[in-house]
């Protein structure tokens, strides 16, 4: 597509629960992020693929949170057990050049 | 390690006026810099970079100057518009280019 596609827009979800959230970078794109945005925040750095691999997890907060990209190309973040304070916009982004980030319009996840 | 730092908001400006909004970073080696704009219901995109000292990053109308010695990368425009209104982020990219780093962004609403 024309530009970061991320999947759903919106989850509801209750506590304890299990969520994946999707995301289809731009086409081409070898580098893919996953950021999470709180409320009032800024962009919060979690995981950055390049390729199939994970180049940098050191953002993931705990080991309830794993995110693959089997294929180089779509990225799927999972969440398991979900908690309260997991409520939050989760943002993907991918690039071709160091430096430069395409974002999606995010994921806003609800944990009730 | 590696941060940025910006105004706090939200900023409310009456069009035609001046903007600007502070930003200032701690990094080691050579960051690039960025703003960032989130619109309303839009995904954060790239408005303007900077990749060394003294580089001049500018898109619509907005203007930003890495000044290495004071640390800061503030964002100005000369006559806002309505169409301004939006949240803006400063970022700073590591030497990699591959990891990336938020502030808290700043609110600006621009009223008639």
């Amino acid at each position: 597509g024309a530009g970061v596609s991320q999947t759903p827009s919106n989850k509801v979800t209750e506590k304890g629960k299990y969520v994946e959230l999707r995301c289809d970078p731009i086409s081409g794109h070898t580098a893919l992020y996953w950021y999470r945005q709180s409320l009032g925040q800024g962009p919060e750095f979690l995981i950055y693929f390049q390729g199939t691999g994970a180049a940098d997890d050191s953002g993931l907060p705990n080991d309830r949170f794993f995110a693959v990209r089997p294929e180089g190309s779509v990225s799927t973040l999972k969440i398991q057990r979900t908690e309260r304070g997991d409520s939050a916009v989760y943002l993907c982004a991918s690039s071709s050049t160091p430096g430069e980030l395409f974002f999606g319009e995010g994921s806003r996840l609800t944990v009730l | 390690g590696d941060s940025v730092t910006q105004m706090e908001g939200p900023v409310t400006l009456s069009e035609e006026a001046f903007l600007t909004i502070n930003c200032t970073y701690t990094a080691t080696g050579y960051p690039s810099l960025f703003w960032y704009v989130q619109y309303p219901g839009e995904g954060l995109q790239l408005l303007l970079k900077a990749t060394k000292a003294d580089d001049k990053g500018s898109n619509k109308g907005f203007e930003a100057t890495y000044r290495k010695e004071t640390t800061s990368f503030h964002l100005e425009k000369g006559s806002v518009q309505v169409s301004d209104s939006a949240v803006y982020f400063c970022a700073l990219s590591d030497n990699t280019g591959n990891q990336f780093y938020f502030g808290t962004g700043t609110s600006l609403t621009v009223i008639p």
